[in-house]
């Protein structure tokens, strides 16, 4: 089956620095990718949406220049975010979704932002 | 029972019980529907899904019945399990558009 990776599972960072985070499809390949964020007891909200060698699209008050997405390849988008404050501390969770007799969607572990 | 307020909604059951989980979903042209589990510190996890052309669809222990009518969509867990605790999340999806529309999501409890 569909197995998106993603890493780190947990970071810890300082405030003011920029922390990257990857999401990698490992056995197919990914049109789109998505990232969320996610609050405690809270559901996932769409950060953006990425389609492979194009501009990320970013949901309405999320900040592009805060949080930059790279999608540069059909197997990993990479979610970094910039000059981290404690508010950024958070449940990060990319998705990736591809063809396969079916769209389906594959979501990554998560990854547990925390800043310092 | 089930529990609603300023928390996530949580539905405490007994092992071995069968247990409902309701969603209201929000877009009545939504024509693409997905159950997903996520367990504390993980992504979500694929259940089960159901296209708008059905009313209901049947997993292993799993079933999920759509109402259109009311935008309804329930999860239906059969022999409920100590490892079946955790959160459960509905989504929409609109064909055409690739992005998912996560609901709330519901605790689930269940209590050996």
């Amino acid at each position: 089956g569909a197995v998106v990776s993603q890493h780190p599972s947990r970071v810890i960072c300082k405030s003011g620095t920029s922390v990257k985070i990857e999401c990698r499809s490992l056995d197919f390949q990914a049109t789109t990718m998505f990232w969320y964020r996610q609050f405690p007891k809270k559901s996932l909200m769409l950060m953006a949406t990425s389609n492979e060698g194009s501009k990320a699209t970013y949901e309405q008050g999320v900040e592009k220049d805060k949080f930059l997405i790279n999608h540069a390849s059909l197997t990993l988008s990479t979610l970094t975010v910039t000059s981290a404050h404690p508010e950024d501390s958070s449940f990060y969770i990319c998705s990736a979704r591809s063809y396969q007799g079916n769209y389906g969607y594959t979501f990554g572990s998560g990854t547990r932002l925390t800043v310092v | 029972g089930e529990s609603v307020g300023l928390h996530l909604p949580t539905l405490s059951v007994q092992e071995g019980d069968n247990s409902i989980i309701n969603c209201a979903y929000s877009n009545s042209a939504s024509d693409y529907f997905i159950w997903y589990k996520q367990e504390s510190g993980k992504g979500p996890q694929f259940i089960i899904d159901i296209r708008s052309n059905m009313d209901k669809r049947q997993g292993q222990r799993v079933t999920v019945l759509l109402n259109k009518t009311v935008k309804h969509l329930s999860l239906q867990i059969a022999a409920t399990q100590p490892g079946d605790s955790a959160v459960y999340f509905c989504a929409e999806n609109l064909s055409g558009y690739s992005t998912l529309t996560f609901g709330k999501g519901t605790m689930l409890l269940v209590s050996p």
